[in-house]
């Protein structure tokens, strides 16, 4: 069946650690994108990609890198710099002008 | 610039009864408008658009929400409210063509009472 796998489904991360979460899609969408979910609050936008090898900024991308070298995948790396990375990260992907689909998330916390 | 507001955070119903979960809009042109639905620990799935077409719209489970441009509002509704409906909803709108970003309201949890 198609659909959006993101990996790991729980990650723990030390201070001063670099830490990546995987989204693979193989819906053949253009289009991914990254939110941050936090308790009591909608959806927050990280980065998003329109084509492989291009990416964007969203609202909350400080502390955040990201790539798209393969349309099936946009891999997030949460930086030492975001230091209140704790929160539940969803991955999305749509084709042009029609509803995203996401993922099951990955909930990352601090050790 | 756009917004959706979701006027309450937290909806009880007892089960076999109507659900109504209220959102408001703000947007300078005609917005698209979405429900979606929350699981725990899951991801979203989506309930129901609005993209111009008829004002009421019907989506998945039995929800159903009407546009109304005069209000700005995009309630959600369910005559019937079932156990498995208990999850968080929320309302979404998106930016005009060209711009796939989406706004979304803080979530309405539901609970349904047995």
């Amino acid at each position: 069946d198609g659909g959006i796998t993101q990996s790991p489904k729980y990650l723990f991360r030390k201070e001063g650690q670099n830490v990546t979460l995987s989204c693979e899609q193989n819906l053949n969408h253009d289009a991914m994108y990254w939110y941050r979910q936090d308790p009591g609050q909608g959806l927050r936008l990280i980065y998003y990609s329109q084509i492989v090898n291009d990416f964007q900024k969203g609202d909350i991308a400080e502390g955040y890198s990201v790539s798209r070298e393969k349309k099936e995948s946009f891999p997030l790396t949460v930086t030492s710099a975001q230091k209140n990375p704790t929160a539940f990260y969803l991955c999305a992907s749509n084709p042009g002008g029609q509803p995203q689909h996401f993922g099951d998330g990955t909930r990352l916390s601090i050790l | 610039a756009q917004s959706v507001t979701q006027l309450d955070s937290h909806v009880s119903v007892s089960e076999g009864t109507p659900v109504l979960l209220r959102c408001n809009y703000s947007s300078s042109y005609s917005p698209s408008l979405f429900w979606y639905v929350q699981h725990p620990n899951k991801g979203l799935q989506l309930l129901l658009k609005y993209t111009s077409a008829a004002t009421l719209v019907k989506g998945i489970n039995g929800f159903e929400a009407e546009f109304k441009k005069s209000e700005t509002s995009f309630h959600l509704t369910k005559p019937s409210a079932h156990m498995s409906d208990a999850a968080e909803y929320f309302c979404v709108v998106r930016g005009s063509f060209g711009n796939e970003k989406l706004t979304f309201g803080t979530g309405t949890r539901l609970t349904i009472i047995p």
